[in-house]
């Protein structure tokens, strides 16, 4: 069955440390997408692709930058690690038409210590 | 500034009645709605969705209705189980919007049905 995965699903890091968070997906879908949850803000839009090279700013997006080199996958990287980007990301992607269903992965709890 | 509104942050209702979650927008360009609902430690799955040019979509258990004269949608699940019990996010897209594909999503509202 196609699937979304994230990894890894829990990362404990430093202040100032660089992480990735991968995001892979098998459905062949164009559009992917960055949230992070945060309690009293739901889920907001880190960064989002529509495809092969293609990246765009969210609402939120100081501080992660992502690249798209091939169609299955999205890293999320966090170039210096702030305690604010303490939280849990979620990647999505969705085939190509805004009517679509957005899938979702399970998630990355992420600590900045 | 907030362009889709979940206003109730939790609700409890008793096993077997209607759970209505509500849900307000601004942008008058979002033309497609969905609503998501979330366990804890899994990520968001899709529920059901609705376009503009309709005012009612049901799916089982689940219906949502949309008012878009006055920007607002809610979603009604009878009879509620306890099965429901997750946070609901409403989520919403302009398909019109220069291409735009994104979903703007509320806060959620967290749903606990008692036994």
């Amino acid at each position: 069955d196609a699937e979304i995965t994230q990894s890894p699903r829990h990362k404990i890091t430093e202040t100032g440390r660089q992480v990735t968070l991968a995001c892979h997906q098998t459905w062949n879908h164009n559009n992917m997408f960055w949230y992070r949850q945060d309690l009293g803000h739901g889920l907001r839009l880190i960064h989002y692709s529509y495809g092969v090279h293609d990246t765009n700013k969210g609402e939120v997006s100081d501080g992660y930058s992502v690249s798209r080199s091939n169609t299955e996958d999205l890293p999320l990287t966090l170039e210096s690690a702030a305690s604010s980007q303490t939280s849990v990301y979620f990647c999505a992607s969705r085939q190509g038409a805004s009517t679509g269903e957005l899938f979702f992965g399970e998630g990355s709890r992420l600590t900045v210590l | 500034d907030q362009q889709v509104k979940q206003n109730s942050p939790s609700l409890s209702v008793q096993e077997g009645r209607i759970s209505i979650l509500n849900c307000d927008y601004t942008n008058s360009m979002f033309d497609y709605f969905l609503w998501y609902k979330k366990y804890p430690a899994e990520g968001p799955t899709f529920l059901i969705s609705i376009s503009s040019i309709k005012d009612k979509n049901e799916d089982g258990r689940f219906t949502v209705f949309l008012n878009k004269s006055a920007k607002h949608l809610s979603l009604h699940i009878v009879p509620s189980q306890p099965g429901d019990s997750a946070v609901y996010f409403c989520a919403a897209s302009g398909s019109t919007q220069g291409g735009s594909e994104k979903l703007v999503f509320g806060k959620g509202t967290k749903l606990t049905v008692n036994p």
